[in-house]
């Protein structure tokens, strides 16, 4: 099947600080990117759509200006969650989708669990 | 708004056994349904996909139905191995949109 990779995998930071958090699809092109939160035994929450050279759709109660998000290319998205604090605390799992010849299927990353002090 | 439900919200078999995960959703309009597994810790694995026009898919030991008009899918799993413990969850795609809605999930553990 289609690869989904997210960099870094675990991340610890401080408050305040913010954090960027990397989306590729490895063999294929992705025209559409999903990202999710999930909280500890709770299902995952889609947070944002967005597609390849437009900006990122959000979902209703999302901060966008808190939570960039960037799709360069069909390979690359990006979350960058700003100035985190301890309730941004979560797993950010990011999904990809291509169309074409792979169809509905949405690819999912292996997921990034972030930790804000 | 699409709600999709997972009964029952965990599970415990021995080895062998064949099992039945149940997934409704409250709006029938639906463009396809998915069922993933996650581990623990981990991202979601694609097990099958159903096309709102098809009644089941099957891979391996896995067979997923799908009845739209009632708004139900099944995933059944037979001879369950350890191997299959994980958390296992339905998503729906609605007609018109791109976004899936999912479920919370059941946790199934499968003892040796």
């Amino acid at each position: 099947g289609a690869v989904v990779s997210q960099h870094p995998s675990r991340v610890i930071c401080k408050s305040g600080t913010s954090v960027k958090i990397e989306c590729r699809s490895l063999d294929f092109q992705a025209t559409t990117m999903f990202w999710y939160r999930q909280f500890p035994k709770q299902s995952l929450m889609l947070m944002a759509t967005s597609n390849e050279g437009s900006k990122a759709t959000y979902e209703q109660g999302v901060e966008k200006d808190k939570f960039l998000i960037n799709h360069a290319s069909l390979t690359l998205s990006t979350l960058t969650v700003t100035s985190a604090h301890p309730e941004d605390s979560s797993f950010y799992i990011c999904s990809a989708r291509g169309g074409g010849a792979r169809g509905d299927t949405q690819y999912f990353g292996p997921g990034t669990r972030l930790t804000v002090l | 708004k699409q709600e999709v439900t997972q009964i029952p919200a965990a599970l415990s078999v021995p080895e062998g056994e064949n099992l039945v995960l149940n997934c409704s959703f409250t709006d029938s309009a639906i463009y396809n349904l998915q069922w993933f597994r996650q581990d623990p810790g981990k991202g979601l694995t694609s097990l099958l996909l159903i096309q709102s026009s098809q009644r089941e898919q099957t891979s391996g030991r896995l067979n997923a139905s799908l009845d739209k008009s009632s708004g139900r899918s099944t995933l059944y799993i037979a001879a369950s191995q350890p191997g299959d413990s994980a958390t296992y969850l339905c998503a729906v795609r609605q007609l018109g949109y791109s976004t899936l809605t999912f479920g919370k999930g059941t946790m199934l553990l499968v003892s040796p």
